[in-house]
C-alpha cells in the first residue's frame, strides 16, 4: 500500500526541539521529493521545506531558515523534520507530503499528520 | 504580492455550482494546485497543474486559470463536498506557498 506513516504526537516545553519522522512505503523513496507542511488549529497550510534523497538537496522556507532541519535515511525510506527553539506558536499538526515529481510543485500523497503541542 | 488570496468562505446549496478563487501575482508563471481537507483529515489533491484532475476525483471538480487568478469549480455540489479548500503554487522566488484556505459550506 502506497502511504506515508508519521510518528506519534509530541508534547514539548518552550525552548525544546522536536523531531518528527515520516516513513514511506509502497513506492521508491528516491524517486520523489518530500516536503513538510504544518497547520495550526483553525489555520491554513504552511510549507516549511523539502528534500530529495536522490539529489541530496534540501530547501527551507525563509521563515524557518536556521530553525528547521530536514534529513532522511534512505535505507529505511524515512524522512525527518527537526524544529528547534520551540514556542507556543509552533503548536500545530505537522504533515509530510510527497511531491508530484517532474518539477511539479504539488503533492499527491500526505502523511496522517503529527500533532506537536508546545506548552510549559 | 507573493501571497495567495482566497475568500474565507463560500456557501452554496446542494446541486448548485461552487466557485472558489485564488489570486496571486506569481500565478501566471506557476501552476496552481487545489486540495480538499475535511475535519481531522490530511489534505487530498483534487486539481493539479491548474486544471488536471487526479484519478479517483469526481468529474464535478474542475480548475481554470486566467491571469493572476485561478478558480476551483465544483459543479452539482453534494453534501460530501463540504470541506476546506486550499490553493497552492509558488511565490516570485519559486518557493512553494499556500493560500489561507476557503471553507465551503453546503447549505
Amino acid at each position: 500500500q502506497v502511504q506515508l506513516v508519521q510518528s506519534g504526537a509530541e508534547v514539548k516545553k518552550p525552548g525544546a526541539s522536536v523531531k518528527v519522522s515520516c516513513k514511506a512505503s509502497g513506492h521508491s523513496f528516491t524517486d520523489y521529493d518530500f516536503s513538510w507542511v504544518r497547520q495550526a488549529t483553525g489555520q491554513g497550510l504552511e510549507w516549511m521545506g523539502w528534500m530529495n534523497s536522490y539529489s541530496g538537496n534540501t530547501g527551507y522556507a525563509q521563515k524557518f531558515q536556521g530553525r528547521v532541519t530536514i534529513t532522511w535515511d534512505t535505507s529505511i525510506s524515512t524522512a525527518y523534520m527537526e524544529l528547534d527553539t520551540l514556542t507556543s506558536d509552533d503548536t500545530a499538526v505537522y504533515y509530510c507530503a510527497r511531491g508530484l515529481g517532474f518539477g511539479q510543485l504539488g503533492f499527491d500523497l500526505w502523511g496522517q499528520g503529527t500533532l506537536v503541542t508546545v506548552s510549559s | 504580492s507573493d501571497e495567495l488570496t482566497q475568500p474565507p468562505s463560500v456557501s452554496v446549496s446542494p446541486g448548485q455550482t461552487a466557485r472558489i478563487t485564488c489570486s496571486g501575482d506569481a500565478l501566471p508563471r506557476h501552476y496552481a494546485y487545489w486540495y480538499q481537507q475535511k475535519p481531522g483529515q490530511a489534505p487530498v489533491l483534487v486539481i493539479y497543474k491548474d486544471n488536471e484532475r487526479p484519478s479517483g476525483i469526481p468529474e464535478r471538480f474542475s480548475g481554470s486559470s486566467s491571469g493572476t487568478t485561478v478558480t476551483l469549480t465544483i459543479s452539482g455540489v453534494q453534501a460530501e463536498d463540504e470541506a476546506d479548500y486550499h490553493c497552492q503554487s509558488a511565490d516570485s522566488s519559486g518557493t512553494r506557498v499556500f493560500g489561507r484556505g476557503t471553507k465551503l459550506t453546503v447549505l
